[in-house]
């Protein structure tokens, strides 16, 4: 089973300063990686999926990277509406009776916040 | 309105009783999911489904039912409550296996 570990667990910014976040995994095969928002009382909101090394995505001040082992989310002269817990997630599958399952493995997330 | 319904939204109970968290999707997706989320442990899968014939445990299903009434339909039981299950709970969809889960506003359920 896949293993993926967030780091810092909580990072605060000054609004405009520029950081990153991490994400690295164990996997027995890249299958994608995916980036969630999820602000106090809310469920995790989708932001990127990312499929090979060396892919990229951006939105607005987001950029989400990815290597063999590990990915990034930088933020880019952050605001504190950008204060959220950011998380990770990797997919992973097993074949049971001939039908292939796949599963989301999630890191414990981030806690983001941005001070004016 | 959202694309994954959650309710209730709160709830307070007390131990022993039996709780049923309803999900309903308007996405049209065939998979659905429950997942737990507590302070410093995360997401925690308990049970999903991949369509109303097809439903398996996840890493910790212990204490707890499902049922698929329709596509759009999961819901998630508590048989006999216990303080240790209280917690946020979030439904989820998806396409397939490696697309993305889109998530509801989730259920805070505390148990006394």
């Amino acid at each position: 089973e896949d293993q993926v570990t967030q780091s810092p667990e909580a990072l605060r910014l000054q609004e405009g300063e520029s950081s990153s976040l991490n994400c690295s995994y164990t996997v027995s095969g890249l299958r994608g990686l995916f980036w969630y928002r999820q602000d106090p009382g809310k469920g995790p909101e989708f932001l990127f999926t990312l499929y090979s090394a060396g892919e990229e995505k951006e939105k607005e001040r987001l950029k989400a990277t990815l290597t063999k082992k590990e990915s990034f989310l930088h933020i880019t002269a952050p605001k504190p509406e950008d204060s959220a817990t950011y998380l990770c997630a990797v997919p992973w599958y097993y074949n049971a009776g001939g039908t292939s399952y796949g599963k989301l493995t999630f890191g414990q997330g981030t806690i983001l916040t941005v001070h004016p | 309105d959202a694309d994954v319904t959650q309710t209730p939204r709160n709830r307070i109970t007390k131990t022993g009783k039996r709780i049923m968290l309803e999900c309903s999707q308007t996405k049209g997706h065939d998979r659905m999911y429950w997942y737990r989320q507590d302070p410093g442990l995360g997401l925690r899968l308990i049970y999903y489904s991949f369509d109303v014939k097809d439903i398996n445990k996840g890493e910790i299903s212990d204490g707890y039912s499902v049922s698929r009434q329709a596509q759009a339909k999961f819901s998630l039981s508590l048989e006999s409550a216990i303080p240790n299950q209280t917690a946020l709970y979030f439904c989820a969809t998806s396409v397939t296996g490696n697309q993305p889960q889109h998530f509801g506003d989730g259920t805070r359920l505390s148990i006394l």
